[in-house]
């Protein structure tokens, strides 16, 4: 099983700011099958970027993914107040996906 | 418009078994997996498995492999997740979702809450 490590777990920002979120896999995985989630509570989970770098329909082009081999991040470039939640990575290189633990984004 | 719609709330004692469902619309049902996902509370997203619509190919993580089951009806374009065995640690919201053609999950149910308790 692919281990997705994130990091840090919460990350303290103000409206405006840029937030940088990291996901560490524990084995080399293609970008291709690299995806980035956003979480609000009482909603069901977006996706904001599929294949590592491609942001998925109708999402805002402040979340910007980029990475290879091992590490990858999620760019929010200009926090704005909806973007406060939680962040997921997830690979799906092999037929067991699997989730990162989780990057809190919290004013 | 695709969307994914799934049963109401459950209550169940330790030991039973639930089967929450996720209608689908707005899509060619056989074309896509669905996935389901859970979320207990205060944790992250699980992975429960995910099932391909076409020939009805199952993958499950070990954690659960031996207690859940995923299924489909295609003359109503509905999937089901069955989990058998309950225990507290069950309790959680569990989302079903669609995978895309580039694989990640860009269509999600509004999740189903599953409580566990005695």
């Amino acid at each position: 099983e692919i281990v997705l490590t994130q990091s840090p777990g919460t990350l303290s920002v103000s409206p405006g700011e840029r937030a940088t979120l990291s996901c560490r896999a524990s084995q080399r995985i293609s970008a291709t099958f690299l995806a980035w989630y956003q979480h609000r509570p009482g909603q069901p989970p977006r996706l904001l970027v599929y294949g590592g770098s491609i942001r998925a329909t109708g999402i805002p082009d402040r979340f910007s993914g980029r990475g290879s081999g091992t590490d990858f991040t999620l760019t929010i470039s200009r926090l704005e107040p909806e973007d406060f939640a939680v962040y997921y990575c997830q690979q799906y290189s092999t037929s067991l996906w699997t989730f990162g633990q989780g990057t809190k984004v919290e004013i | 418009q695709v969307e994914l719609v799934q049963s109401g709330p459950e209550v169940k004692r330790p030991g039973a078994s639930v089967k929450v469902s996720c209608k689908t619309s707005g899509y060619t049902f056989t074309d896509y997996a669905v996935t389901w996902v859970r979320q207990a509370p205060g944790q992250g997203l699980e992975l429960m498995g995910w099932i391909s619509v076409y020939n009805e190919d199952t993958n499950y993580p070990q954690k659960v492999q031996d207690r859940v089951t995923l299924t489909r009806e295609i003359s109503t374009g509905t999937v089901y997740m069955e989990l058998t065995s309950l225990k507290s640690d069950d309790t959680a919201v569990y989302y079903c979702g669609r995978r895309g053609a580039h694989g990640a999950i860009n269509y999600w149910g509004q999740g189903t809450l599953v409580t566990v308790s005695s």
